[in-house]
Parts: C-alpha cells; structure tokens; sequence
C-alpha cells in the first residue's frame, strides 16, 4: 500500500468553525489531490497540487483551500465549515500525472467530518 | 462536461458465478480508464488501468475492456467469491489542465457475493 495517512479520520464541528485536513505522503509523488465522496454523487475533485505551492481547482471548489508548503502534506481547509461540507474526504497522490499515462492514483483512508 | 454512468446500481450474485459490471461514458478524449474497488469505510484500490490506446487488461480473474469510440468500459469478474463483494468504481482520467489528469468517477456498483 502506498503510503498515504490522513488526520484526523473522524471529526465532528458545528457551523461556522474553520477546519483543517491533512494528509501527508511518504513516496514523494509530485501530484496529490483532495476529494470529497457523498451518497448520490460519488467522489468528486476539490482541489489538487502539481508541486510545492502550486494547486488548482477541482470540480467542487467552493469553500475550500489548500495549501502544499513540503512535497509529502497537502492541507485542506474549511474556512468556515457548513453542513452541506459534512462528507468523506479523500487525499490521492500520484507520481507522474500526464507524463506517464498508466499512472494511477493512489488514495488515503479517508476523513468522516461531521458538520453540526 | 465528462459524466461517467455506472449500471446497475447494486449487483447480488451468487458465489463462483461470472459477472460483468458495465461503465459508460460521455466524453471520448480520455487518456486511461481506471477500476478501483472500496471495501465499506476504506480507501480505493486500483484494480486495473487501461491505457486510451489499449483494449483491454487483465489481472488474475479481472478483465477489463475499453472501447473508447463508445464511450464504454467493462468489468468481467470470474468464478466470484464472497471476498470479491465491495463496491466497484470507473473513473476516466481527462486533462485538468495544469500537466496533471483529473479523475472523473462513477457513483459505482455495490456487488454482493452470497456464498
């Protein structure tokens, strides 16, 4: 297994709190990326990083940062949490992105975070 | 806008029977397609990937089959045992436009193995 560890697993915060995820990785892969996984919609892109400091947007964007200061954590944060941010969170890393079409990505274990 | 269709939902079979999972999609500028399977409060495991400029993969009793023209993926599953129920993800790598890919998913298939 990849080596991909995320904290906290489980959270749970009320309305209006500022959250942070991390996720870090010890096979200094250049890519990693956050999802988000809800019932009905499956796993959808938040935001993703190509190297240290550089990071794009996803799919779902709104109301999420993130920040990459070292290769191995990639930090996700709610700025101020709303409940229809309560999901299953994903950090995935891979190694080459387009350069090397049978990369695949690899993922973490997932955060449960609860929004009250 | 790519969108990746899983069909069925939910699969019940039972054990040492062959079964295919079907994956469709809407936008044929892929560069892979990729199977991942997740266990119930776990990660995803990739299973197979298959290049935009190949037809098909195979690991032990996994075979998967890519007709990009189509827009269609499938799964075939052999001699199924109970070990093999999970949940069953697609997902289409397209360009994110930044030197990186972005996957997109399916909402999957939930397969039960009843032994």
């Amino acid at each position: 297994d990849a080596g991909i560890t995320q904290s906290p697993r489980h959270k749970v915060t009320e309305t209006g709190t500022p959250v942070t995820l991390r996720c870090h990785q010890t096979e200094n892969h250049r890519y990693m990326y956050w999802y988000r996984q809800d019932p009905g919609h499956g796993l959808r892109l938040i935001h993703y990083s190509y190297g240290v400091k550089d990071t794009d947007k996803g799919e779902v964007s709104d109301g999420y940062s993130v920040s990459r200061s070292k290769t191995e954590d990639f930090l996700l944060t709610l700025e101020s949490a709303t409940s229809s941010q309560t999901s299953v969170y994903f950090c995935a890393i891979s190694e080459r992105g387009l350069a090397g079409y049978t990369d695949t990505q690899y993922f973490g274990p997932g955060t449960r975070l609860t929004v009250l | 806008k790519q969108e990746v269709t899983q069909i069925p939902a939910a699969l019940s079979v039972p054990e040492g029977e062959n079964l295919v999972l079907n994956c469709s999609f809407t936008d044929s500028a892929i560069y892979n397609l990729q199977w991942f399977r997740q266990d119930p409060g776990k990660g995803l495991t990739s299973l197979l990937l298959i290049q935009s400029s190949q037809r098909e993969q195979t690991s032990g009793r996994l075979n998967a089959s890519l007709d990009k023209s189509s827009g269609r993926s499938t799964l075939y599953i052999a001699a199924s045992q109970p070990g093999d129920s999970a949940t069953y993800l697609c997902a289409v790598a397209g360009d994110s436009g930044a030197g990186s890919y972005q996957l997109t998913f399916g909402k999957g298939t939930k397969l039960s193995v009843i032994p």
